[in-house]
């Protein structure tokens, strides 16, 4: 199995600009998540699908941040638009039902100046 | 908001020696997992014990887990280089049970 499958794996844009991040859970998982990861907030929840449904967004922090599960092998995090705050390396990880050990994909660095 | 916390904040030893991480969380949990974070990487799940387990061990690794005083320890007993990673602790507390609350983190350094 290839893991959790993220795209791109650095992305540097300009304030202002809208990001696409993609991710790619395992096959046979139905749960996937959306984290944020920055030094001063450590590792935040965004939004998290189970069965390619958004069980739980109260971790996006406005409304620049959207994200969707198109279908079960396939998800998008949007910021549009972008500013330099939201700088962080993004990770997606999925699971098998709920509650269980998640599996992480290894990110993706975005730098917004 | 982070529920656990995990202390030390950071830890140095020597290749061979014992690491202990502390975790502490504040409200119920259904488990408690470990993970593992080398630098630059995605987290990598270590273990997982539930709220009706005491103690679990993997290869080297043991933790604990003490639902009345709200806290956890993972124990990794002859240290390695290798082992030089962040450690985080994560609460699964919902009812969904599948929401993750990750605590800041214990930066291992193992010296060789």
């Amino acid at each position: 199995d290839a893991g959790v499958i993220q795209s791109p794996r650095h992305e540097v844009t300009e304030m202002g600009q809208e990001v696409t991040l993609r991710c790619k859970p395992i096959s046979g998982h139905n749960s996937l998540f959306w984290y944020r990861q920055t030094m001063m907030r450590g590792l935040e929840l965004l939004i998290y699908f189970n069965n390619n449904v958004p069980i739980d967004d109260s971790g996006m922090p406005e409304d620049r941040f959207s994200a969707k599960m198109p279908n079960a092998s396939f998800s998008t995090l949007k910021i549009q638009p972008s500013e330099p705050r939201d700088s962080a390396v993004y990770f997606c990880a999925s699971t098998l039902g709920l509650g269980g050990e998640q599996y992480f994909g290894p990110g993706t660095r975005l730098t917004v100046t | 908001s982070q529920q656990g916390e995990e202390d030390p904040q950071a830890l140095s030893i020597q290749e061979g020696e014992n690491a202990t991480m502390n975790c502490s969380y504040k409200t119920s949990i259904n488990n408690l997992q470990w993970y593992r974070q080398n630098s630059g990487r995605g987290l990598v799940h270590l273990i997982l014990i539930r709220s009706n387990e005491r103690e679990k061990h993997s290869g080297r690794l043991r933790v604990t887990l003490d639902t009345s005083k709200k806290s956890s320890s993972l124990l990794i007993t002859a240290s390695r280089a290798a082992d030089t990673a962040s450690y985080f602790c994560a609460t699964d507390e919902g009812t969904s049970g599948s929401r993750l609350t990750f605590g800041e983190g214990t930066q291992l350094t193992v010296n060789p």
